[in-house]
């Protein structure tokens, strides 16, 4: 098994450029995450999705947006990036509430660094 | 208001030693707790679950506690070694609600030869 898989890995854009993370998880999760790290802070959501075709803002919604087409990805767009975007960004998959097995699996990360 | 408290920032020890880390939540309603390890460049991997009726639990020499009463947590690794240097994430899950986990802001350990 894969778990879940981050591409790419490394990315520099330049502001107001745009680009699209890609997030995959093979375990049939119903959850997906977007979390962005940064030194001294805990991960902060960006974006989630409980389901294929929904997505919620989380606590750092602003200069980001989401799809969820299939249940398999998720995806994270920046429209137009913006120096203070420049993070490591990790998705996440895992199952609802209430079920036995509430595990969040991580990819491995995407560091961003806008110029 | 949901936060995840951990100390210390960051420990420096010696290999072979042992350290003892420190979470403290308010989250509520509770579900779970659990411990993440960081390495350097890579994403969180879990190290351990601990549910509301479980005081103790341990995974190798990693042994984490848990005090649903006071709402702390503690991670105590045994005979620390060169690979155990890493960022060690306190993550409290809800019972409701989708957007239900909660991060600590992570320990810095340093193991040194």
């Amino acid at each position: 098994n894969a778990g879940v898989t981050q591409t790419p890995k490394f990315r520099v854009l330049k502001t107001g450029q745009s680009m699209t993370l890609l997030c995959a998880q093979d375990m049939n999760h119903e959850y997906m995450y977007w979390y962005r790290q940064d030194p001294g802070m805990g991960l902060r959501l960006i974006h989630y999705s409980v389901g294929e075709g929904t997505t919620a803002k989380g606590e750092v919604p602003d200069g980001y947006n989401v799809s969820r087409l299939k249940k398999q990805n998720f995806l994270l767009g920046l429209e137009s990036a913006a120096p203070s975007q420049t993070s490591v960004y990790f998705c996440a998959s895992g199952r609802p509430p209430g079920r036995l097995d509430t595990e969040a699996f991580f990819g491995q990360g995407t560091r961003l660094t806008v110029v | 208001k949901n936060q995840v408290e951990q100390s210390p920032q960051s420990l420096i020890i010696l290999e072979g030693k042992n350290c003892t880390l420190q979470c403290n939540y308010t989250v509520s309603p509770f579900s779970n707790l659990r411990w993440y390890k960081q390495d350097t460049g890579r994403g969180p991997v879990s190290l351990t679950i601990m549910t509301f009726s479980e005081n103790t639990k341990s995974n190798g020499r990693y042994t984490a506690t848990l005090d649903a009463d006071t709402k702390q947590s503690s991670l105590h690794i045994t005979a620390s070694q060169l690979s155990d240097s890493a960022s060690y994430i306190c993550v409290v899950r809800k019972q409701t609600g989708a957007n239900n986990l909660f991060f600590g802001t992570g320990t810095r350990l340093t193991v040194i030869p």
